[in-house]
């Protein structure tokens, strides 16, 4: 079956970048997603690129995707305290809802 | 961006009693709706998909006379726990998909935290 996988925690210094890295199975998957969720919170869409594209720059988000390797990330650049949240990786596989990875909590350090 | 609302925010109920929650999406038609359900530092696990005017689509191993969904109309879906019990305790979002230019986005209500005592 569809399966994501992340790192569960990342630790950066403030003003640092953030590499949040995910790995997907599912190739037919047309859009893969980013969301945030801060604490107590529900889900807030960053970002979203489809598959045939390599790379989306939106200000300071980066997202990078190699399809070959099935290997998603996503660059927060100047990372800021407010950055402190967990964030999703989703896939959608073709004719199926979205599959969540299991979230990657980003802790930046003063 | 497309903006969902979920009521209430959060809840607080005896055991047995049934709890509702109201999902909305407030500028867009949602065609369909989805009900996840989180458990702390845990990813959402889907629990049923509604489309509007028929009945949920239950995921395997969610009581569908349990958890009991509503989506009467293109802007609102209800989920109603029915006897809840401390187990039901958990974290509820919904999210909505509509019309338009990026049917295959989700956006994502805020979630209700419900606990039962």
């Amino acid at each position: 079956g569809e399966d994501v996988e992340q790192s569960l925690f990342l630790s950066v210094r403030e003003g640092d970048s953030s590499v949040i890295n995910c790995t997907y199975t599912d190739s037919s998957s047309t859009y893969l997603y980013w969301y945030k969720q801060e604490p107590g919170a529900g889900l807030q869409l960053l970002t979203y690129i489809f598959s045939n594209m390599d790379m989306k720059q939106d200000q300071r988000l980066t997202v990078l995707l190699n399809k070959k390797d099935k290997h998603l990330s996503l660059r927060i650049a100047d990372t800021q305290t407010g950055d402190s949240a967990i964030y999703f990786c989703a896939e959608t596989p073709y004719g199926q809802n979205f599959v969540f990875g299991p979230g990657t909590r980003l802790s930046v350090l003063p | 961006g497309a903006v969902v609302s979920q009521h209430p925010s959060r809840v607080i109920c005896k055991s047995g009693t049934s709890v509702k929650i109201e999902c909305r999406s407030l500028d867009f038609q949602a065609t369909t709706m989805f009900w996840y359900r989180q458990f702390p530092k845990q990813s959402l696990m889907l629990m049923a998909t509604s489309n509007e005017g028929s009945k949920a689509t239950y995921e395997q191993g969610v009581e569908k006379d349990k958890f009991l969904i509503n989506h009467a109309s293109l802007t609102l879906s209800t989920l109603t726990v029915t006897s809840a019990h401390p187990e039901d305790s958990s974290f509820y979002i919904c999210s909505a998909r509509g019309a338009g230019p990026r049917t295959d986005t989700q956006y994502f209500g805020p979630g209700t935290r419900l606990t039962v005592l």
